[in-house]
């Protein structure tokens, strides 16, 4: 079946510029998580949202940062007034239970942010 | 916090070599411990978990045991593919709370 799939694959933006990154999850799916992947640096974590429940968004680095999930599918992070800091490979996941229950997490393949 | 540390890359090995790749983990509650890896032009994917001490996760020749004393999790493979070149991330979870990565191995193998 479909995995996650993420839009666009590769973002170039000028400094100031706000700009949404989209998610689309595994059918079925009620976890979704965001993480960010800057050059030489692990895994950050950004924000999960599980089914109904409030999102999780102790990993979101500033204001500046905001990420919503409509109907329980699909998700848009957006980021306002991008700064060259921001320049990173934005990655979604879902699975198919939430965070306690040690289920896979399914990626998508990224979106490449560059800030100019 | 939560943390892992696995060994810095990158790693270039011949085929058929032994591979081991280190990973530590902070020592807070009972973590559940993973193996994911990235394939070039791929998505990370789950490779191999281990939820208790002790257990040996395994998968595609890949192995990973969860050494509570020495809290640790590497990642081993006896015979590498020049198809096994990718970066590899350890992580762990406990609760309820998020997934922490490691910052990543890069493996390549030679010919």
């Amino acid at each position: 079946g479909a995995g996650v799939s993420q839009s666009p694959s590769n973002k170039v933006t000028e400094k100031g510029k706000d700009v949404e990154l989209r998610c689309d999850p595994i059918s079925g799916h009620t976890a979704l998580y965001w993480y960010r992947q800057s050059l030489g640096q692990g895994l950050e974590f950004l924000i999960y949202f599980q089914g109904n429940s409030a999102p999780d968004k102790s990993g979101l680095p500033s204001d500046r940062f905001s990420a919503e999930r409509t109907g329980g599918s699909v998700s848009t992070l957006t980021i306002q007034r991008t700064q060259q800091e921001d320049s990173a490979v934005y990655l979604c996941a879902s699975s198919l239970a939430g965070q306690g229950n040690n289920s896979p997490l399914h990626f998508g393949n990224g979106t490449r942010l560059t800030v100019t | 916090g939560d943390s892992v540390t696995q060994m810095e890359g990158p790693v270039t090995l011949s085929e058929e070599a032994f591979l081991t790749i280190n990973c530590t983990y902070t020592a807070t509650g009972y973590p559940s411990l993973f193996w994911y890896v990235q394939y070039p032009g791929e998505g990370l994917q789950l490779l191999l978990k281990a939820t208790k001490a002790d257990d040996k996760g395994s998968n595609k020749g890949f192995e990973a045991t969860y050494r509570k004393e020495t809290t640790s999790f590497h990642l081993e493979k006896g015979s590498v593919q020049v198809s096994d070149s990718a970066v590899y991330f350890c992580a762990r979870n406990s609760g309820n709370t998020p997934l922490v990565f490691g910052k990543g191995t890069r493996l390549s193998v030679i010919a």
